[in-house]
């Protein structure tokens, strides 16, 4: 069965500090990897997606970026937080990538700038 | 143009009693697909029932139904029996048939919080 990771569960970092949350996912091959955010009590927030290796789509400009060095593997990076990145981001996987198709999430990762 | 609904942002529930979550969607495409998800306090956004536009049944799985009316672009989330667990914050999501080869986008609503009580 398929299983999603990310890590780390929870970080508090200084508005200036540099990011990387990682999304890892098993026991599929080629999936299509998403990274939503999610404010306090708000719906989700696409930011990125990939539909294979190096391949990144950006929906929101900012100062974020994703990368996607493997397979099963999808990072998100910053190199300089604002106060505005604090919230909760979700790492969902798929395959197919078809209106029909189910994403699913990982366990999120509870981000807080200071 | 805000694509999905969910007009009520709270609700109780008293446990073994059903609730009926709300939900419509703004699209012009003919194929689409209608998500269900289910947030508890955790944060895990677990996927609960799925509903695409040419079926012609309403989805069911387990104590979760979805009450689907096309013309009227609501896909409302019945669950039945409810329990303590199911405390949670729930929204739905649709997916639209994309021309684009890369990816096709997940939009939420902005969610139902639920609170059953014993």
């Amino acid at each position: 069965s398929q299983t999603i990771h990310q890590w780390p569960a929870t970080l508090v970092q200084p508005v200036g500090s540099p990011l990387s949350l990682e999304c890892t996912v098993e026991g599929t091959s080629n999936p299509n990897l998403y990274w939503y955010r999610q404010a306090a009590g708000r719906g989700l927030q696409l930011l990125f997606y990939s539909v294979g290796i190096g391949q990144i789509s950006s929906e929101v400009p900012q100062n974020l970026s994703a990368s996607r060095p493997q397979d099963r593997q999808f990072i998100l990076s910053s190199k300089k937080l604002l106060l505005s990145d604090s919230g909760f981001y979700l790492c969902a996987w798929e395959l197919g990538g078809g209106y029909t198709d189910t994403q699913y999430f990982g366990p999120g990762t509870r981000l807080t700038v200071l | 143009a805000q694509k999905i609904t969910q007009t009520q942002p709270g609700m109780f529930v008293q446990e073994k009693e059903a609730v009926t979550l709300d939900c419509t969607y703004d699209t012009s495409d003919q194929s689409y697909g209608l998500f269900w998800y289910k947030q508890p306090s955790s944060g895990e956004m677990i996927f609960l029932i799925y509903q695409g536009s040419y079926d012609e049944q309403n989805a069911t799985e387990g104590r979760y139904s979805l009450n689907f009316q096309k013309a009227r672009k609501s896909a409302n989330l019945v669950i039945s029996a409810s329990q303590l667990g199911d405390s949670a914050m729930y929204f739905c999501a649709m997916r639209e048939l994309m021309i684009k080869a890369a990816g096709n986008k997940l939009t939420f609503g902005g969610g139902t919080r639920v609170l059953v009580k014993p």
